[in-house]
């Protein structure tokens, strides 16, 4: 599996981007990268996942660097429900979720 | 749709009793997976059901033993436990096998060992 590296930790003014890197440098050309997010006392929720080329949806963007080795995931306006630990996941096909430390975003009002 | 329930929620067991945790995965999902979450650890693949095969084994003890039924809900077993098994188990469902499909978690069974 590829490793990650991504910051402990985060913080953010709610209403405002959050920008979340990941380091992926040992990732497959076949590996997909996903993000999951685990809210307090919740379990982790899926949130976007790329291969290639940028990525939209309703909860955040993902922008893949032309190498594929970094990914950053875009929140576009930051609210208090978004303070969780994001989780950068590369996944090769047939295997499982391996998760590392993740970052731990906090939103201050 | 509803969603993954796990049951149940809490679990309060003493070492070398054994415990049986259960999931329903959400209406026609035929794979399921089980990760444990510990604060040193994080969070760690057990293992994955498809269509009541085992799929997929992560690194634990065969103590950790799991299965899975023909309408898809899932079962896991720890037999005689341990200080070190206190954590909150998780159990994910998706479509189809691998974590390329999006995988649904529920919210996790609490289990503290005493």
């Amino acid at each position: 599996d590829a490793k990650t590296t991504q910051p402990n930790s985060m913080e953010s003014n709610e209403e405002e981007p959050v920008h979340l890197p990941c380091n992926h440098s040992t990732i497959s050309g076949t590996d997909y990268i996903h993000w999951y997010r685990q809210l307090p006392s919740q379990g982790p929720e899926y949130v976007i996942h790329g291969l290639t080329s940028n990525v939209n949806n309703r909860m955040a963007s993902l922008a893949i660097a032309e190498d594929r080795k970094s990914s950053t995931l875009i929140l576009h306006r930051a609210t208090l429900r978004d303070a969780a630990v994001y989780y950068c996941i590369p996944v090769s096909a047939g295997n499982m979720l391996t998760f590392g430390g993740g970052t731990r975003l906090m939103v201050k009002p | 749709k509803a969603g993954v329930t796990q049951t149940p929620r809490y679990l309060i067991k003493t070492r070398g009793q054994q415990v049986t945790l259960s999931c329903s995965p959400i209406s026609g999902h035929r794979s399921v997976s089980w990760y444990q979450q510990t604060p040193g650890q994080g969070l760690q693949f057990l293992f994955e059901y498809f269509s009541e095969t085992q799929r997929n084994k992560g690194n634990f003890p065969g103590r950790f033993s799991g299965r899975q039924f023909s309408n898809s809900r899932s079962e896991m077993n720890v037999s005689t436990l341990e200080l070190g098994d206190s954590a909150l188990y998780l159990c994910a469902s998706s479509l189809n096998a691998g974590a390329t499909d999006t995988q649904y978690f529920g919210p996790g069974t609490r289990l503290t060992v005493l």
